[in-house]
């Protein structure tokens, strides 16, 4: 089983739509949560941290749900410029390195005119 | 504002060359360098962690003497890809953080093994 799944899309929804990403973690060690968004063959971007409290930041909405080990991302009012993949990342105790980032595949998507 | 340069962002060479992969923190100090890697329609992998004057950790799976890290100061962290095969064409990375949410990719390099 990976370690970060989530579905990979593509996702394709016309402006100004509602979607949500979902992404589930094996590992119930998992220190911290994050999404990143992708753009083609460009580095990912801290697109906000994810709390078990919940936070917003403008049109996006994380979640975080350690019982079920389960993380969603909700992007409203959506722009063309959210185009892109959004990664599902998960902060775990790696007994060479120490903490670092495991990634999910990502989910696509295409906001369309 | 804090920032990580990487060079070359993309290079083409042809089997069995060797390619080293430079990555500077600029404006701060990396203890801590990742390199991953990324194939195409696949997530990042984390391929190893260097820190600053010690020998770097490999993931399983992933050749200490194919992939040589080097992290002699604080704001340079290099990765050679040795005798670079076709199957070694990926998207390589690497990363820092300052803190829990400062948190910094390079651009990347593109390496092509023809």
């Amino acid at each position: 089983r990976k370690e970060v799944e989530q579905d990979p899309g593509p996702f394709n929804v016309p402006e100004g739509a509602t979607v949500a990403f979902n992404c589930t973690y094996s590992n119930s060690a998992s220190q911290s949560f994050f999404w990143y968004r992708q753009d083609c063959r460009k580095e990912p971007k801290l697109l906000m941290s994810v709390y078990s409290s919940g936070n917003e930041d403008g049109r996006f909405t994380a979640q975080l749900n350690r019982a079920s080990q389960y993380i969603s991302l909700l992007i409203r009012d959506s722009k063309l410029s959210d185009s892109a993949t959004y990664l599902c990342v998960v902060n775990i105790k790696n007994s060479n390195s120490g903490y670092a980032l495991n990634f999910g595949k990502g989910t696509s998507l295409l906001v369309t005119p | 504002g804090a920032v990580v340069s990487q060079h070359p962002s993309w290079v083409i060479c042809k089997s069995g060359t060797s390619v080293k992969i430079e990555c500077r923190s600029l404006d701060f100090q990396a203890t801590t360098m990742f390199w991953y890697r990324q194939f195409p329609k696949q997530s990042l992998m984390l391929m190893a962690t260097s820190n600053e004057g010690s020998k770097a950790t490999y993931e399983q799976g992933v050749e200490k003497d194919k992939f040589l890290i080097n992290h002699a100061s604080l704001t340079l962290s290099t990765l050679t890809v040795t005798s670079a095969h076709p199957e070694d064409s990926s998207f390589y990375i690497c990363f820092t953080r300052l803190t829990y949410n400062e948190q910094f990719f390079g651009p990347g390099t593109r390496l092509t093994v023809l």
